[in-house]
């Protein structure tokens, strides 16, 4: 079965700087995909970025980038020039090609907290 | 455009009630899914459904119930509430298809707490 591990229950940066959130996963499959969601305080579940296990080039969106490194079945956020809007729980995804109806499997979260 | 609504957002439950939690999309999706958060985890698949009248078990079906007569809708029934339905309940729903990397899109979450 697959599992995905965020080692970072919490972090906190500065606003303006820059800060990585960890995950890696586990998994048999060599064909999947991974997402990035935010849940700020409002509970909604917002994807922040995705990831084809397939595509070698890193995603970004605006100042959310990823490090996928499928080797080693990592893939951390990065998030650039930190706003305070940024702070929120960011949890990692994983998406297999025959998992259950295509569920996510969710790892434990990353509560961010952004500093002014 | 409404995308995922879930009824209701907070709900106190005495133990052995019962109760329904309503979940309903508007952007015609075949899959919905429903996932529990407790503090601390990750979200976990209660149950999913495929397209109305299709529903299976996911990770932690025991003491819910669920049906999909339409595609718009999705309830979750708990039997007998336990001190261990605590937990903030999520709505999901996604277009899916041959592509695999689409969006979730997830509704606001009901906060239920058995007593």
């Amino acid at each position: 079965a697959q599992t995905v591990t965020q080692s970072q229950p919490e972090m906190s940066v500065q606003e303006a700087e820059t800060v990585t959130l960890s995950c890696t996963y586990d998994t048999s499959e060599s064909d999947y995909y991974l997402f990035w969601y935010k849940q700020p305080p409002s509970r909604q579940m917002i994807l922040v970025i995705r990831q084809e296990a397939y595509k070698q080039q890193n995603a970004t969106e605006n100042r959310f980038s990823v490090n996928f490194q499928k080797a080693a079945k990592s893939f951390s956020l990065k998030i650039s020039d930190s706003q305070l809007g940024d702070a929120a729980m960011y949890f990692c995804a994983y998406r297999g090609l025959y998992n259950q109806g295509g569920k996510l499997i969710f790892g434990q979260g990353t509560e961010l907290s952004v500093k002014p | 455009n409404a995308g995922v609504t879930q009824t209701p957002k907070f709900r106190i439950l005495k133990i052995g009630q019962s109760m329904t939690l309503q979940c309903t999309q508007d952007m015609n999706h075949n899959y919905m899914y429903w996932y529990r958060q407790d503090p601390g985890m990750g979200l976990k698949l209660i149950y999913y459904s495929v397209g109305a009248g299709i529903t299976d078990k996911g990770e932690v079906p025991n003491g819910y119930n669920v049906s999909r007569s339409t595609t718009e809708d999705f309830p979750l029934r708990l039997e007998l509430a336990a001190p261990s339905q605590t937990s903030v309940y999520f709505c999901a729903s996604d277009e899916l298809g041959t592509r695999m990397n689409t969006e979730a899109f997830f509704g606001q979450g009901t906060r239920l707490t058995v007593v």
